[in-house]
């Protein structure tokens, strides 16, 4: 089956800028999560979604981020105002149920590069 | 809060050999543990995982992971290592996350594991 999707693959913008990064997960999966990946260090959780609510956000890194997911499918995670420091690999991943014993899915990831 | 180290940024080993990459955690309550590979320009994929049991777990493409909760280690080993195993092998526990529940990933920084014919 298909799995974990993301759009865009690359995505370049200008410092200040808004941008808006989407995550497909697998069919049924309620649970879903965004990390972060910068150069040379592991993912960094981000925020957990379960269903269509944010049931943990304290990753999130400050108030220019912001995630949905309105019909608790696709999320889309948005960072307003972008700083070259939020240059990194956003990484998507969902599970079956979000207990602590699932499995998740990870989707290819954003690259995102702020200039 | 927990944590996880991959003493190791990389290991070299000629096709062939048996591999270890090492992995020790620390965690409050059960440990949940999870081997994953990640290659060149693509999003990390599953190998393995413990959550209870026997202590060797087995995985995808020939590769296990011995469980010790004495030395708090989660080494991934593999008996004959392949050309096409080189990659960047992330470890992570799980934790229930204080707030709403969910199992968040803490990942080690990577170990990156060269083969050579």
């Amino acid at each position: 089956g298909a799995g974990v999707s993301q759009t865009p693959s690359n995505k370049v913008t200008e410092k200040g800028k808004y941008v808006e990064l989407r995550c497909d997960p697998i069919s049924g999966h309620t649970a879903l999560y965004w990390y972060r990946q910068s150069l040379g260090q592991g993912p960094e959780f981000l925020i957990y979604f379960q269903g269509t609510g944010a049931a943990d956000d304290s990753g999130l890194p400050n108030d220019r981020f912001f995630a949905v997911r309105p019909e608790g499918s696709v999320s889309t995670l948005k960072i307003q105002r972008t700083e070259r420091g939020d240059s990194a690999v956003y990484l998507c991943a969902s599970s079956f149920e979000g207990l602590d014993t699932d499995t998740q899915y990870f989707g290819p990831g954003t690259r995102l590069t702020v200039l | 809060a927990q944590s996880v180290a991959q003493p190791e940024d990389q290991v070299n080993v000629a096709e062939g050999n048996p591999l270890t990459v090492k992995c020790t955690y620390s965690v409050s309550g059960n440990p949940y543990l999870f081997w994953y590979v990640q290659y060149p320009n693509r999003g990390l994929q599953f190998l393995l995982k413990y959550i209870t049991g026997d202590n060797l777990v087995k995985g995808s493409y020939g590769f296990e992971a011995e469980f010790n909760k004495s030395q708090t280690s989660f080494h991934l080993k593999k008996p004959s290592a392949l050309v096409s195993d080189s990659a960047l092998y992330f470890c992570a526990v799980s934790a229930w996350g204080l707030t709403g529940g969910g199992n968040k990933l803490t990942f080690g920084t990577g170990t990156q594991l060269k083969v050579e014919l």
